[in-house]
C-alpha cells in the first residue's frame, strides 16, 4: 500500500509566479490535510478537505492561497503571485475514519523555494 | 484555539540512555495525541500516539505518558541508538469536529555514538 505521495518534491519560483503543490493520498483516506513548515519550526495546519469539499481552512492564509479535492486526481494546494515569504516546506496528510478514530500520515513534503 | 508547547528544543544523550520530551496542550478538550519524528529532508512520521482514555502506551523502546488532569504528555525513549536522532514533534488534536492537528514547535534528538 502506497504512502501519501507529494509532487514535486522540490519547486522553485521566481516572485509573482504561480506554485502548484499535488497530494495523492493513501489508499482508501478519504481526508487531506495540508500544513506549512518554515525553517526550524514545527508544522501550522492550513486547511483540511474530503472529496470536493473544503471543511475547515481557519489556517489558510485570505489571499492568493487555494485548495482543492476534486472527486477524481490529487489534492492541489495553489499559491499565485508568491512572494518570498512563502518559502517553506509543506506537507500534506490523509487520514480515513475507522472505528472513529482517525491517524494522520504524512508525505515527503514539497519544498518550496521562492526567489 | 490549542496551543501546545514542548521541551526541551535540543536534546544530546549517550546511545543507551532514555530520552525524555515533554509537552503541555492548553485546550481540555483536546482527546488524541501523536508523536511524529522527522528525519532530515524528510516528512513526519508517526511513531506512537495516544488517546484521552488511556494514561501511558508502550511500544517496545518508545513510551508515552499523558496526564489530563495537568494537561501534559510525555515521550519516552529507552536504550538510545543513533538512528533515533531526528526531530521529534508532539501534537494534539481537538474533540468535535476540530480534526487538525496542533503542533509543538519540535525537539531536535542527537544519540552520541
Amino acid at each position: 500500500n502506497a504512502g501519501v505521495m507529494q509532487n514535486p518534491r522540490h519547486l522553485v519560483r521566481r516572485r509573482g509566479q504561480e506554485a502548484r503543490l499535488r497530494c495523492s493520498p493513501m489508499k482508501g483516506h478519504s481526508h487531506v490535510y495540508w500544513y506549512r513548515q518554515l525553517p526550524e519550526e514545527g508544522l501550522k495546519f492550513m486547511v483540511y478537505l474530503q472529496k470536493e469539499n473544503i471543511i475547515d481552512e481557519s489556517g489558510m492564509p485570505k489571499e492568493r492561497f487555494s485548495a482543492e479535492f476534486p472527486k477524481e486526481g490529487p489534492s492541489i494546494l495553489r499559491i499565485q503571485q508568491v512572494v518570498r515569504g512563502d518559502s517553506a516546506a509543506y506537507f500534506c496528510a490523509s487520514s480515513s475514519r475507522e472505528r472513529g478514530f482517525e491517524t494522520q500520515y504524512f508525505g515527503p513534503g514539497t519544498r518550496l523555494l521562492v526567489l | 484555539g490549542e496551543n501546545v508547547e514542548q521541551h526541551p528544543s535540543t536534546l544530546s544523550v549517550q546511545e543507551g540512555d532514555s530520552a525524555v520530551i515533554k509537552c503541555t496542550y492548553s485546550d481540555s478538550a483536546s482527546n488524541y495525541f501523536p508523536w511524529y519524528k522527522q528525519e532530515l529532508g524528510k516528512g513526519p512520521q508517526l511513531i506512537i500516539d495516544i488517546r484521552s482514555n488511556v494514561g501511558e502506551k508502550k511500544d517496545q523502546r518508545i513510551a508515552v505518558t499523558l496526564n489530563k488532569t495537568a494537561k501534559h504528555f510525555s515521550l519516552h525513549i529507552t536504550e538510545t541508538q543513533p538512528e533515533d536522532s531526528a526531530v521529534y514533534f508532539c501534537a494534539a488534536r481537538g474533540s468535535g469536529s476540530a480534526r487538525q492537528l496542533t503542533f509543538g514547535s519540535g525537539t531536535q534528538l542527537t544519540v552520541l555514538p
